[in-house]
């Protein structure tokens, strides 16, 4: 079965310090795979795409990674504040037909200053 | 410019009843979609509107349905409402339907259902 795997334990860092969140992924032949930032009690915000055929995007302090062998993204915030703090949310749309965003869990990251 | 707007904020209501939520999509966003998000879970796909057809549609039972209207925006209706179904609904618009590979999803805050 389709699966997308997010770190459900949250991640502390310190704030200045580079934060990286994993999403893995398996049966799935994506066509693009998105991050979306989620506060509490508000809707996620869109973040970045990344394509199956690029390796990388930056915007800002921001950089998304796309290993299709591995089945993996990366997402790294440099340079990390505290008000970086909320959950992320990777998102794959799977290529062949249906392009509708499937969500997984997210992982809540905490920055202390 | 205003965002995806969403009403009711919150809701409450009993098992066996039904409930309308509404969506308001950005202005030029002819595409609307429905989420539910359990709390520690991933919005999970319910329905997606493009032109006021419908584009796609998720592992919910019949008891769910919903529509799109001339101008855009949506409603999601839930008949016979379980415990199970209290959750946040989210709606999202965006440009393009399902097969708009460059279109982001924007999302409205949501409506806020618990069901006792």
């Amino acid at each position: 079965s389709q699966k997308i795997e997010q770190n459900s334990e949250a991640l502390n860092i310190q704030e200045g310090k580079t934060a990286t969140l994993t999403c893995n992924y398996t049966n799935y032949s994506p066509a693009y795979l998105q991050w979306y930032r989620q506060d509490p009690g508000r809707g996620p915000v869109f973040l970045l795409l990344i394509r199956e055929n690029e390796k990388e995007k930056r915007k800002e302090r921001l950089k998304v990674t796309f290993d299709t062998t591995l089945k993996q993204s990366l997402f790294h915030i440099t340079a990390s504040q505290p008000a970086d703090s909320a959950t992320y949310l990777c998102a794959l749309a799977q290529s062949g037909g249906s392009y509708i965003p499937t969500f997984g869990r997210g992982t809540s990251l905490i920055v202390h200053p | 410019d205003a965002g995806v707007t969403q009403s009711p904020t919150h809701l409450i209501k009993t098992r066996g009843q039904q409930v309308t939520l509404r969506c308001s999509p950005i202005s030029g966003h002819k595409s609307v979609s429905w989420y539910q998000q359990v709390l520690g879970q991933g919005p999970q796909f319910i329905f997606q509107y493009y032109e006021k057809e419908e584009r796609g549609r998720g592992n919910f039972p019949d008891r769910f349905s919903a529509r799109q209207f001339p101008n855009y925006s949506s409603e999601l209706n839930v008949n016979a409402l379980l415990l199970g179904d209290s959750a946040l609904y989210l709606c999202a618009s965006s440009l393009e339907g399902v097969r708009g590979r460059n279109s982001p999803l924007h999302f409205g805050n949501g409506t806020r259902l618990t069901v006792t």
